[in-house]
This record gives C-alpha cells, sequence and structure tokens, in this order.
C-alpha cells in the first residue's frame, strides 16, 4: 500500500499528558499537511510543510502543538500536557506541488484526552 | 479571510436519482482551486473532483459533475445515479493562490434511500 499512513490510528491518554503522532506521506509527495477535525466538522488547517519547512501555523496550534517534518519525509506531530479539548481526529494529508493537485489523506489518529 | 460555505446539513435522494449539494466560496484570490471529497463512516476522505478557478469548463469525474458559477461564487456538487454507497459526508475544500492551506466547509451528510 502507499498510500499515506498515520500511527497510531487511536491514542488515549490522561490530561497532562504528551503525545506524538506520526504521518508517512506519499513518497514521491513533497508537501504535507496536518489537520483537525472534531465531530460533525470539516478539517481544520493546523499546519503545513514543503520538504523539510514548516512554511504555516495555523492560530489554532497553540505552543502546546508542535510539527516536524526532519528529512522532508515523514512528520510528527507533538501535543504537550494534553487538555480535554484536544480529543479530535488528527488528520495528516500530502500533495504534490501544484494548486490543482489534490491531497490525499491517512486513515487519521483519533486522540481521546481523559 | 477564505470562507467555505455548506447549508444542508443532511440531505436525503432516492436510490439512482440526482442530487445536487451546495457550496458557496469566499475569497479574494484570482487563483483558486475548488475541491469536494466525501468521507465515509470509516472515517478516511476520499478526494471527488477539483474545480480550478481559470477552467472554463465545469469538472467531470464519472458520476460526479461541479457546477462551477464563478460570478455567484458557488460550486454545487452534483452526483446522478445515486447509489447505496454514496452514503457519506460531503466535504467542499479551496486552496487559495499559496497552494497550500485548504479551507474546508462543514459537510453535508448525505443519505441514500433504497
Amino acid at each position: 500500500d502507499t498510500g499515506v499512513s498515520q500511527d497510531p490510528r487511536h491514542k488515549i491518554t490522561k490530561r497532562g499528558q504528551n503525545v506524538t503522532f506520526r504521518c508517512d506521506p506519499i513518497s514521491e509527495h513533497n508537501r504535507l499537511y496536518w489537520y483537525r477535525q472534531t465531530l460533525g466538522q470539516g478539517p481544520e488547517f493546523l499546519t503545513y510543510f514543503q520538504n523539510e519547512a514548516q512554511l504555516e501555523k495555523s492560530r489554532l496550534l497553540s505552543d502546546r502543538f508542535s510539527a516536524e517534518r526532519p528529512k522532508g519525509s515523514f512528520s510528527t506531530l507533538e501535543i504537550q500536557r494534553t487538555e480535554q479539548g484536544d480529543s479530535a481526529m488528527y488528520l495528516c494529508a500530502s500533495s504534490l506541488g501544484n494548486l490543482g493537485n489534490e491531497q490525499f489523506f491517512g486513515p487519521g489518529t483519533r486522540l481521546t484526552v481523559l | 479571510a477564505q470562507k467555505i460555505t455548506q447549508t444542508q446539513p443532511g440531505m436525503f435522494v432516492q436510490e439512482k436519482e440526482a442530487v445536487t449539494l451546495d457550496c458557496t466560496y469566499d475569497t479574494s484570490d484570482q487563483s483558486y482551486g475548488l475541491f469536494w471529497y466525501k468521507q465515509p463512516s470509516s472515517g478516511e476522505m476520499i478526494f471527488l473532483i477539483y474545480q480550478g478557478s481559470y477552467d472554463e469548463q465545469n469538472a467531470t469525474e464519472g458520476r460526479y459533475s461541479l457546477n462551477f458559477q464563478k460570478a455567484r461564487k458557488s460550486a454545487n456538487l452534483v452526483i446522478s445515479a445515486s447509489q447505496l454507497g454514496d452514503s457519506a459526508m460531503y466535504f467542499c475544500a479551496m486552496r487559495g493562490t499559496g497552494g497550500f492551506k485548504t479551507i474546508f466547509g462543514a459537510g453535508t451528510r448525505l443519505f441514500v434511500k433504497a
């Protein structure tokens, strides 16, 4: 399978703990995106990488959130000191560089903060 | 600021009939792309169709077509010959000139009746 993969698929954690999610994009895609989706809503943009450079961060991404894409391949999203409001589906997507190229989404990581 | 509006929280359609899902958008960009994604209950986001702002013809992909009315800033999705497997959430999305930040609407849940 050469699609976008995410790990873990589900994460349950206690409030205050740190969590880290991984995304492996489609290998030839230079663009990688992170989104957050809460129940009944559309995905909300969190951040974007072109190769290893993080080019934009949403204001939704508080200082407890950090994302990296160290070698321009896989990416990690870390949430420190989790809060119950962080409970959501975290989606990763990748694409090629042109405006018209669709984003291919991974299956998501569902985070539940108790 | 960019915005996507989907005013239909839920829609019902009889199997084999056509259905139109509404989407209006707002942007100050001259060049932008409009996308539709399907999200079944399993959660994955599936790309359906793309329309570029400078495309003169409406996009079509199999049973999906996009009714693009630029002056009205609308990009409605038309699904012909609905099938039971079309029951899902449908999201309209827009990407601007920067080519990375994608804004999603709140979605429309489509129910196909046998």
